[in-house]
Protein backbone atom coordinates (compact mmCIF):
# COMPACT_ATOMS: atom_id res chain seq x y z
CA UNK A 1 0.00 0.00 0.00
CA UNK A 2 0.82 3.45 -0.45
CA UNK A 3 1.76 5.58 3.07
CA UNK A 4 3.65 8.50 3.50
CA UNK A 5 3.95 10.03 7.15
CA UNK A 6 5.23 13.57 8.52
CA UNK A 7 4.18 15.14 11.77
CA UNK A 8 0.64 17.01 11.58
CA UNK A 9 2.04 20.17 13.42
CA UNK A 10 5.16 22.21 14.49
CA UNK A 11 5.77 25.01 16.57
CA UNK A 12 9.48 27.45 15.79
CA UNK A 13 10.44 30.83 16.66
CA UNK A 14 11.61 33.06 13.97
CA UNK A 15 15.10 33.24 13.09
CA UNK A 16 15.39 29.99 14.14
CA UNK A 17 15.99 26.35 12.19
CA UNK A 18 13.62 23.89 11.67
CA UNK A 19 13.19 20.40 10.36
CA UNK A 20 10.22 18.76 8.57
CA UNK A 21 10.51 14.98 8.07
CA UNK A 22 9.02 12.98 5.90
CA UNK A 23 8.81 8.90 5.82
CA UNK A 24 7.16 6.91 2.53
CA UNK A 25 6.36 3.27 1.88
CA UNK A 26 4.89 3.22 -1.37
CA UNK A 27 5.15 0.67 -4.40
CA UNK A 28 7.22 2.36 -6.69
CA UNK A 29 9.38 5.50 -6.84
CA UNK A 30 10.21 8.17 -9.14
CA UNK A 31 11.22 11.44 -7.11
CA UNK A 32 9.89 13.13 -3.80
CA UNK A 33 8.15 16.44 -4.10
CA UNK A 34 8.10 19.13 -1.17
CA UNK A 35 5.13 21.62 -1.73
CA UNK A 36 4.32 24.93 0.69
CA UNK A 37 0.66 25.51 1.00
CA UNK A 38 -0.24 28.69 2.59
CA UNK A 39 -4.43 28.58 4.31
CA UNK A 40 -6.35 28.99 1.40
CA UNK A 41 -4.33 29.11 -1.28
CA UNK A 42 -2.40 26.81 -3.79
CA UNK A 43 0.28 24.69 -3.18
CA UNK A 44 3.41 25.90 -4.40
CA UNK A 45 6.83 23.49 -6.02
CA UNK A 46 9.64 24.24 -3.19
CA UNK A 47 12.28 21.07 -3.93
CA UNK A 48 12.68 17.65 -5.73
CA UNK A 49 15.09 14.76 -4.97
CA UNK A 50 14.87 11.82 -6.96
CA UNK A 51 18.59 10.82 -6.42
CA UNK A 52 20.22 10.36 -1.87
CA UNK A 53 21.55 13.55 -0.69
CA UNK A 54 20.54 16.95 -0.09
CA UNK A 55 19.40 19.80 -2.71
CA UNK A 56 20.08 23.12 -1.69
CA UNK A 57 17.90 26.09 -2.34
CA UNK A 58 18.52 29.49 -0.78
CA UNK A 59 17.02 29.53 2.70
CA UNK A 60 15.55 26.19 2.19
CA UNK A 61 17.28 22.64 1.58
CA UNK A 62 15.85 18.73 1.19
CA UNK A 63 17.36 15.89 1.68
CA UNK A 64 16.91 12.19 0.54
CA UNK A 65 17.62 8.70 1.55
CA UNK A 66 15.33 6.23 -0.90
CA UNK A 67 16.97 3.03 1.33
CA UNK A 68 15.60 4.62 4.51
CA UNK A 69 12.48 5.50 2.22
CA UNK A 70 12.71 9.51 4.38
CA UNK A 71 13.18 13.23 3.79
CA UNK A 72 13.07 16.32 5.38
CA UNK A 73 12.71 19.72 4.58
CA UNK A 74 15.02 22.03 6.76
CA UNK A 75 13.96 25.54 6.78
CA UNK A 76 16.40 28.24 8.02
CA UNK A 77 15.86 31.89 9.00
CA UNK A 78 12.68 30.92 9.59
CA UNK A 79 10.24 34.21 8.48
CA UNK A 80 6.84 34.64 9.63
CA UNK A 81 5.79 34.30 6.23
CA UNK A 82 7.18 30.78 6.38
CA UNK A 83 3.82 29.76 8.45
CA UNK A 84 2.31 27.35 6.34
CA UNK A 85 1.51 23.65 5.36
CA UNK A 86 4.64 22.02 4.12
CA UNK A 87 3.63 18.44 1.78
CA UNK A 88 5.68 15.93 1.20
CA UNK A 89 4.45 14.28 -1.78
CA UNK A 90 6.20 11.15 -3.86
CA UNK A 91 5.93 9.64 -7.45
CA UNK A 92 5.49 6.28 -7.49
CA UNK A 93 5.98 5.65 -11.25
CA UNK A 94 7.67 6.63 -14.72
CA UNK A 95 7.83 10.79 -14.75
CA UNK A 96 5.94 10.30 -17.97
CA UNK A 97 2.32 9.73 -16.23
CA UNK A 98 3.14 9.66 -12.65
CA UNK A 99 0.81 11.25 -10.47
CA UNK A 100 1.96 12.66 -6.95
CA UNK A 101 1.06 10.97 -3.80
CA UNK A 102 0.33 13.37 -0.90
CA UNK A 103 1.02 13.06 2.86
CA UNK A 104 -1.21 14.82 5.23
CA UNK A 105 1.22 17.74 5.80
CA UNK A 106 2.31 19.77 8.31
CA UNK A 107 1.43 22.66 9.77
CA UNK A 108 4.46 24.82 10.63
CA UNK A 109 3.84 27.65 13.22
CA UNK A 110 6.37 30.09 13.06
CA UNK A 111 6.56 32.57 16.43
CA UNK A 112 8.11 35.92 17.03
CA UNK B 1 1.65 33.29 -18.60
CA UNK B 2 -0.89 33.50 -16.23
CA UNK B 3 -1.16 30.20 -14.23
CA UNK B 4 -3.21 27.70 -13.37
CA UNK B 5 -6.73 29.47 -13.48
CA UNK B 6 -10.00 27.79 -12.18
CA UNK B 7 -13.43 28.66 -11.78
CA UNK B 8 -15.84 29.37 -9.78
CA UNK B 9 -13.46 29.64 -6.60
CA UNK B 10 -16.42 29.17 -4.20
CA UNK B 11 -19.29 26.61 -4.93
CA UNK B 12 -22.45 26.15 -2.54
CA UNK B 13 -25.24 24.20 -3.51
CA UNK B 14 -27.91 22.02 -2.02
CA UNK B 15 -27.58 18.12 -1.99
CA UNK B 16 -28.25 16.34 -4.92
CA UNK B 17 -27.59 19.35 -7.45
CA UNK B 18 -25.10 19.15 -9.74
CA UNK B 19 -21.88 20.64 -10.25
CA UNK B 20 -18.87 21.64 -12.94
CA UNK B 21 -15.54 23.13 -12.28
CA UNK B 22 -13.26 24.75 -15.05
CA UNK B 23 -9.45 24.29 -15.22
CA UNK B 24 -7.66 26.71 -17.68
CA UNK B 25 -3.70 25.10 -17.04
CA UNK B 26 -0.69 27.32 -18.40
CA UNK B 27 -0.98 27.30 -22.03
CA UNK B 28 2.58 24.95 -23.13
CA UNK B 29 1.07 22.39 -20.99
CA UNK B 30 -0.13 18.92 -22.00
CA UNK B 31 -0.13 16.88 -19.14
CA UNK B 32 -3.53 18.28 -16.22
CA UNK B 33 -4.85 16.60 -13.15
CA UNK B 34 -7.30 16.82 -10.64
CA UNK B 35 -7.02 16.60 -7.19
CA UNK B 36 -9.15 16.90 -4.08
CA UNK B 37 -8.09 18.07 -0.48
CA UNK B 38 -10.29 18.16 2.46
CA UNK B 39 -9.42 20.15 5.92
CA UNK B 40 -6.03 19.21 7.38
CA UNK B 41 -5.44 16.41 4.40
CA UNK B 42 -3.00 16.59 1.77
CA UNK B 43 -4.24 16.59 -1.94
CA UNK B 44 -5.68 13.14 -3.04
CA UNK B 45 -5.71 12.46 -6.85
CA UNK B 46 -8.62 12.01 -8.91
CA UNK B 47 -7.94 11.75 -12.19
CA UNK B 48 -4.99 13.03 -15.48
CA UNK B 49 -5.00 13.91 -18.75
CA UNK B 50 -2.29 13.94 -21.49
CA UNK B 51 -3.74 16.03 -24.14
CA UNK B 52 -7.45 15.49 -25.10
CA UNK B 53 -6.87 11.69 -23.49
CA UNK B 54 -7.77 10.83 -19.82
CA UNK B 55 -5.11 8.19 -19.09
CA UNK B 56 -6.04 7.29 -14.96
CA UNK B 57 -8.92 7.62 -12.67
CA UNK B 58 -8.87 7.33 -9.04
CA UNK B 59 -11.02 4.70 -7.12
CA UNK B 60 -12.23 7.87 -5.64
CA UNK B 61 -14.07 8.74 -8.58
CA UNK B 62 -17.04 7.37 -8.09
CA UNK B 63 -19.41 7.43 -11.19
CA UNK B 64 -21.04 10.74 -9.98
CA UNK B 65 -17.70 12.47 -10.82
CA UNK B 66 -16.70 12.80 -14.85
CA UNK B 67 -14.16 14.91 -16.24
CA UNK B 68 -13.32 15.97 -19.64
CA UNK B 69 -10.24 17.84 -21.89
CA UNK B 70 -12.06 18.17 -24.80
CA UNK B 71 -9.50 19.76 -26.89
CA UNK B 72 -6.58 19.14 -24.48
CA UNK B 73 -6.83 22.62 -23.60
CA UNK B 74 -9.12 23.42 -20.56
CA UNK B 75 -10.55 20.77 -18.31
CA UNK B 76 -13.90 20.22 -16.50
CA UNK B 77 -14.73 18.12 -13.61
CA UNK B 78 -18.49 17.41 -12.83
CA UNK B 79 -19.78 16.08 -10.19
CA UNK B 80 -23.49 14.89 -10.24
CA UNK B 81 -25.86 14.49 -7.48
CA UNK B 82 -23.96 16.23 -4.70
CA UNK B 83 -23.51 14.79 -1.40
CA UNK B 84 -22.29 16.37 1.63
CA UNK B 85 -19.35 14.48 1.87
CA UNK B 86 -18.54 16.19 -2.07
CA UNK B 87 -17.37 19.09 -0.01
CA UNK B 88 -13.48 19.72 -0.26
CA UNK B 89 -11.56 22.12 -2.27
CA UNK B 90 -11.00 20.82 -5.74
CA UNK B 91 -7.25 21.16 -7.32
CA UNK B 92 -6.37 21.52 -11.05
CA UNK B 93 -2.36 21.07 -11.92
CA UNK B 94 -0.58 21.13 -15.17
CA UNK B 95 2.78 19.65 -15.71
CA UNK B 96 4.99 20.52 -18.87
CA UNK B 97 7.46 18.63 -21.15
CA UNK B 98 11.30 19.86 -20.97
CA UNK B 99 13.19 20.44 -18.23
CA UNK B 100 10.06 21.92 -15.98
CA UNK B 101 8.14 18.57 -16.56
CA UNK B 102 8.96 17.18 -13.05
CA UNK B 103 7.17 20.01 -11.23
CA UNK B 104 3.46 19.89 -11.06
CA UNK B 105 2.11 23.97 -10.91
CA UNK B 106 -1.60 23.92 -9.07
CA UNK B 107 -4.27 26.33 -9.36
CA UNK B 108 -5.84 28.58 -6.42
CA UNK B 109 -8.82 25.53 -6.43
CA UNK B 110 -12.36 25.90 -6.20
CA UNK B 111 -14.04 25.44 -2.88
CA UNK B 112 -17.42 23.31 -2.95
CA UNK B 113 -19.35 23.62 0.02
CA UNK B 114 -22.68 20.80 -0.30
CA UNK B 115 -25.49 21.79 2.24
Amino acid sequence: GQNIDQPTEMTATEGAIVQINCTYQTSGFNGLFWYQQHAGEAPTFLSYNVLDGLEEKGRFSSFLSRSKGYSYLLLKELQMKDSASYLCAVRETAAEQGNLIFGKGTKLSVKP
Amino acid sequence: DTGVSQDPRHKITKRGQNVTFRCDPISEHNRLYWYRQTLGQGPEFLTYFQNEAQLEKSRLLSDRFSAERPKGSFSTLEIQRTEQGDSAMYLCASRGRGSGANVLTFGAGSRLTVL
